[in-house]
């Protein structure tokens, strides 16, 4: 089964305009971190924003929040005032805990394609 | 150095030939991780160290996947008689603390192609 799902291959927004990029997990560990990484043409992962679970509050870095809903496993990506340099690739990560019994890495999705349109 | 840097940002193998991959994370980084993104896909993870020691291979798809960290610092990741399927792009990525949700940082990744 899939840990970390993304169900928007593609989007397309216009510019300015706020975008939310879904993002669902699976896990049974109680103790876990979700990532979202950017990653331009160039080919580089750039790290937005970390949620822990056991965060009570939503994650906030500058423009990006994460809308963490624990009971529904997910996570999703809100980018407000969207900009032309947002277009990207972006990720969703998962890395789980001792107890959780994978790997040390970090699980991605398969990603959203994000275009911002002028 | 200011960033993770990967070296070579392209390859190119014949099939059979072995290739070795450099990464070199940022100073004092303790943590190192090995990824494997094929087209159009997200990352996978292929193994962890910390400092020299190799904690968890558990992503190398095979026997033929040898990634080393001998002084804790730079990472070769070595992939010997090279196939099709191996080609992808190769992200390095380090993080300066041992823990499961410390931030790491990437490299721009080395892209290989076999033909």
């Amino acid at each position: 089964a899939q840990k970390i799902t993304q169900t928007q291959p593609g989007m397309f927004v216009q510019e300015k305009e706020a975008v939310t990029l879904d993002c669902t997990y699976d896990t049974s560990d109680q103790s876990y971190g979700l990532f979202w990484y950017k990653q331009p043409s160039s080919g580089e992962m750039i790290f937005l924003i970390y949620q822990g679970s056991y965060d009570e509050q939503n994650a906030t870095e500058g423009r990006y929040s994460l809308n963490f809903q624990k009971a529904r496993k997910s996570a999703n990506l809100v980018i407000s005032a969207s900009q032309l340099g947002d277009s990207a690739m972006y990720f969703c990560a998962m890395r789980e805990g001792p107890s959780g019994g994978g790997a040390d890495g970090l699980t991605f999705g398969k990603g959203t394609h994000l275009i911002i349109q002028p | 150095g200011a960033g993770v840097s990967q070296s070579p940002r392209y390859k190119v193998a014949k099939r059979g030939q072995d290739v070795a991959l450099r990464c070199d994370p940022i100073s004092g980084h303790v943590s190192l991780f090995w990824y494997q993104q094929a087209l159009g896909q997200g990352p996978e993870f292929l193994t962890y160290f910390q400092n020299e020691a190799q904690l968890d291979k558990s992503g190398l798809p095979s026997d033929r996947f040898f990634a080393e960290r001998p002084e804790g610092s730079v990472s070769t990741l070595k992939i010997q008689r090279t196939q099709q399927e191996d080609s992808a792009v190769y992200l390095c990525a380090s993080s300066y603390q041992v823990g499961e949700f410390t931030e790491a940082f990437f490299g721009q990744g080395t892209r290989l192609t076999v033909v």
